[in-house]
């Protein structure tokens, strides 16, 4: 089955505690990218990656990084959360070009 | 810049009625993407339907039917004989074809929530 899998769906965590959120797709994809989504303000990208090793900003990049060494994956890192990244997390995929976006299920991150 | 405005914050309608949610949209560019997104209460994102701007054929596709009208930037979408499961929050987005360094971000409206009532 074609997917975005995001691990962990959940997480409770607290100010300046490093964690990743993992997404993986099996679509063999070249694009990928992650947003988030907050009441109000709808969902903003984070970060993009347009293929293997190329990485780039989106809109509201700070706070985060990312990486891409392989092709399906494309973890989210956050070295220092704050709790103004609490926040509901999708990652995506689509091939090259436009295109519809695959979304992943979604990750709720708390920082208290 | 490109935008998109859903004007409904939320709109509550009784089973079995229609209901259209509304899609303005902003854009310079000749040649992008518009895009429907369902978002039940579980919270995944799903797709419902994409259509470039060369194609203004509306689509219907069984109770969903969509209506793009170029000359007044709008991208409907009509929910024909509503369902309790019909009950989310829809997303129309955008996306321009003109890439800045390649990354054609999905730019999206702040969202309907649908309530639909039995």
């Amino acid at each position: 089955e074609a997917q975005v899998t995001q691990n962990p769906r959940y997480l409770i965590t607290v100010t300046g505690k490093k964690l990743t959120v993992t997404c993986s797709q099996n679509m063999n994809h070249e694009y990928m990218s992650w947003y988030r989504q907050d009441p109000g303000l709808g969902l903003r990208q984070i970060y993009y990656s347009m293929n293997v090793e190329v990485t780039d900003k989106g809109d509201v990049p700070e706070g985060y990084k990312v990486s891409r060494k392989e092709k399906r994956n494309f973890p989210l890192i956050l070295e220092s959360p704050s709790p103004n990244q609490t926040s509901l997390y999708f990652c995506a995929s689509r091939r090259t070009g436009l295109g519809e976006l695959f979304f992943g299920e979604g990750s709720r991150l708390t920082v208290l | 810049a490109q935008k998109v405005t859903q004007a409904q914050t939320e709109i509550s309608v009784v089973e079995k009625e229609d209901v259209t949610l509304d899609c303005v949209y902003e854009t310079r560019d000749t040649t992008y993407y518009l895009f429907w997104y369902k978002q039940p209460p579980s919270g995944e994102l799903v797709f419902l339907i994409r259509r470039n701007s060369f194609d203004e054929q509306n689509e219907i596709s069984g109770r969903y039917s969509w209506n793009f009208q170029k000359s007044t930037s709008s991208f409907n979408f009509t929910i024909t004989a509503s369902q309790v499961v019909d009950s989310a929050v829809y997303f129309c987005a955008l996306s321009e074809a003109r890439a800045r360094g390649g990354n054609t971000p999905l730019v999206f409206g702040k969202g309907t929530r649908l309530s639909v009532i039995a």
